[in-house]
């Protein structure tokens, strides 16, 4: 059973850090590039961050970008999102969620096709 | 970076209704759309996908169509546990982006 926990969430003041993590389970997890997506509270989803299979590639939002950085660890099977320089508009629900791939279409589509449950991060002073 | 627009924002509806959403992308997106359900205090699920692919154990009542910018989502027959918020996500961009969500609520 494919399973994604996160954690590594919790209160912060303006400016402060945090790291946040996602342990896989249920399936190759090298195999599979990650995104961070997050909710901020009563609000809609929006894509954070993205990480290909190896690593290699990362791309951010750019209301995070030079603030967070997405790495991953596949001996570890976990995927971890540092996020510095937290503003109270990074409050929200934070998951991670494995990008599958369906061949219905060429290129392939790709798709959120397993999700944590998220982890709370809260700015607030 | 690629816009999703939702309408609309929310609805009100009976048990047994019809029920269409409708997501339009900023650009041509080919079939590169995907549309999740959120109920309250769950991670979204994965309804459709590439427009108008049904996830495996979804049920039957819900569709989708378009392609290019224009996408629809219907539920033929509204049943109890289909109240919830819906999300269009495209896919064309490794940038994904999200419409706003449409909320549906009982009427």
């Amino acid at each position: 059973e494919v399973q994604l926990v996160e954690s590594g969430g919790g209160l912060v003041q303006p400016g402060g850090s945090l790291r946040l993590s996602c342990a896989a389970s249920g399936f190759t997890f090298s195999s599979y590039s990650m995104n961070w997506i997050r909710q901020a509270p009563g609000k809609g989803l929006e894509w954070v961050s993205y990480i290909s299979s190896s690593g290699s590639n990362m791309f951010y939002a750019d209301s995070v970008k030079g603030r967070f950085t997405v790495s991953r660890d596949n001996a570890k099977n976990s995927l971890y999102l540092q996020m510095n320089s937290l503003r109270a508009e990074d409050t929200g629900l934070y998951y991670c969620a494995r990008i599958g791939k369906e061949i219905v279409v060429q290129p392939a589509v790709t798709i959120g096709d397993y999700w944590g449950q998220g982890t709370l991060v809260t700015v607030s002073s | 970076d690629i816009q999703m627009t939702q309408s609309p924002s929310s609805l009100s509806a009976s048990v047994g209704d019809r029920v269409t959403i409708t997501c339009r992308a900023s650009q041509s997106i080919s079939r590169y759309l995907n549309w999740y359900q959120q109920k309250p205090g769950k991670a979204p699920k994965l309804l459709i996908y590439a427009a108008s692919t049904l996830q495996s154990g979804v049920p039957s009542r819900f569709s989708g169509s378009g392609s290019g910018t224009d996408f629809t989502l219907t539920i033929s027959s509204l049943q109890p546990e289909d109240f919830a918020t819906y999300y269009c996500q495209q896919s064309y961009s490794t940038l994904w982006t999200f419409g706003q969500g449409t909320k549906v609520e009982i009427k």
